[in-house]
């Protein structure tokens, strides 16, 4: 595809129930970032991904958030018991990392709703 | 760690006029970029302009420039003959030049261009 896209674009769950958000980076791109952005905040980051490498989790707020990235190419980000303040926007990038300045292509996010 | 501060939630000017959104960071890095993203209502994250820390030439992008003060840890972004269509939130953001190269982004300012 053109662009890095998210699916679903709106997702509301009940609290406690476990959602899956799944990002399909630009093709060719070795890194994915997965960033999350609160009502009215800027995005903070979460995990990243770098071809065959142990991501980076440094960004993960709690054991609930867990991602993996299958064949280097899809990745889905996985929520565990959602609470109330797992809502927000989680956004996706994706980067081609070949030279010193690799830049982010974003997707359209995906708006998850805890309720 | 980086941080990334916005001190101003809000502006709003009238449609050709020039606006100016500040930005200010932390950092112990000597080598690093910075980055200015606008996000419209479809949440769409854009780059608007990038500034390589080692240059001291400020980045210029038609009628988007910034003004880079490295010593002082400042990064402006100057909008010139604003449009209607620059109407979105801005989020100033910086990147280390080694390792992960995850974005860490300020809080934004909501931009609004009033005709």
């Amino acid at each position: 595809g053109a662009g890095v896209s998210q699916s679903p674009s709106n997702k509301v769950t009940e609290k406690g129930k476990d959602v899956e958000l799944r990002c399909d980076p630009i093709s060719g791109h070795t890194a994915l970032y997965w960033y999350r952005q609160s009502l009215g905040q800027g995005l903070e980051f979460l995990i990243y991904f770098q071809g065959n490498s142990a991501p980076d989790k440094s960004g993960l707020p709690s054991d609930r958030f867990s991602a993996e990235r299958t064949g280097g190419s899809v990745s889905t980000l996985t929520i565990q018991r959602t609470q109330q303040e797992d809502s927000a926007v989680y956004l996706c990038a994706s980067s081609s990392n070949r030279g010193p300045y690799n830049e982010q292509f974003f997707g359209p996010g995906t708006r998850l709703t805890v309720l | 760690a980086q941080t990334v501060t916005q001190s101003q939630p809000e502006m709003s000017v009238q449609e050709a006029e020039t606006v100016t959104l500040s930005c200010t960071y932390d950092t112990s890095e000597n080598n690093y970029y910075l980055f200015w993203y606008k996000q419209p209502p479809s949440r769409q994250m854009i780059l608007v302009i990038r500034q390589e820390a080692y240059k001291q030439q400020n980045a210029t992008e038609n009628r988007f420039s910034v003004n880079f003060q490295k010593a002082a840890k400042s990064f402006s972004l100057k909008i010139s003959d604003s449009q209607l269509g620059d109407t979105a939130m801005y989020f100033c953001a910086f990147m280390k030049l080694q390792g992960a190269q995850k974005l860490v982004f300020g809080q934004g300012t909501r931009l609004t261009i009033n005709p």
